[in-house]
């Protein structure tokens, strides 16, 4: 079975510095697809980022960035310049290519506290 | 409204009861999902719909849980017979497609406190 591990339940950055969350998964499959998430109060999942397992380049999204390491199964996200807006819970989140279901897999989530 | 519509937003149940919880998805899209997110965890899948077809329900915790999509638009999660550990948020998702690579939409949750 699939596994999503986030190692931090918490972390803090100073405003406008960098951080970066950790992510691991556990799967057999070769193809799939990895994705962070942002979940403010209001508990809507709002995509930050994705990642084909097949690409070796890793994705940005502007102040998002990850580092996809998939031999050792790792799939962490930098966000730059943080800033006051970024402080939410975050998700790591695999998914299997071929699910027809697309069925998502979560990990327990990292809780990003911005200092300003 | 353009994005994924759930109600109610918060809902408090008696122990036994039993609850409804809507979801009405972004107009077109194919694929439905619910998941449960108990408090302090990720969310779960409970289960999917393709069109009106429920193709996967291995999440569901027991056979107090049920789902439908009659008419392959909204959709609606039912509860039997409510106990505690059903307290969670309920989250409905949506995507345009099926397939490998469609975003996925969620909504804002149904939060249940049982009682």
């Amino acid at each position: 079975a699939q596994t999503v591990t986030q190692s931090q339940p918490e972390m803090s950055v100073q405003e406008a510095e960098t951080v970066t969350l950790s992510c691991t998964y556990d799967t057999s499959e070769s193809d799939y697809y990895l994705f962070w998430y942002k979940q403010p109060p209001s508990r809507q999942m709002i995509l930050v980022i994705r990642q084909e397992a097949y690409k070796q380049q890793n994705a940005t999204e502007n102040r998002f960035s990850v580092n996809f390491q998939k031999a050792a199964k790792s799939f962490s996200l930098k966000i730059s310049d943080s800033q006051l807006g970024d402080a939410a819970m975050y998700f790591c989140a695999y998914r299997w290519a071929y699910n027809q279901g697309g069925k998502l897999i979560f990990g327990q989530g990292t809780e990003l506290s911005v200092k300003p | 409204g353009a994005g994924v519509s759930q109600s109610p937003r918060y809902k408090v149940a008696k122990r036994g009861q039993d609850v409804a919880l809507r979801c009405d998805p972004i107009s077109g899209h194919v694929s439905l999902f619910w998941y449960q997110q108990a408090l302090g965890q990720g969310p779960e899948f409970l289960t999917y719909f393709q069109n009106e077809a429920q193709l996967d329900k291995s999440g569901l915790p027991s056979d107090r849980f049920f789902a439908e999509r009659p008419e392959g638009s909204v959709s609606t999660l039912k509860i039997q017979r409510t106990q505690q550990e059903d307290s969670a948020v309920y989250l409905c998702a949506s995507s345009p497609r099926t397939g490998f690579g469609n975003t996925i939409y969620f909504g804002e949750g149904s939060w249940l406190t049982v009682v």
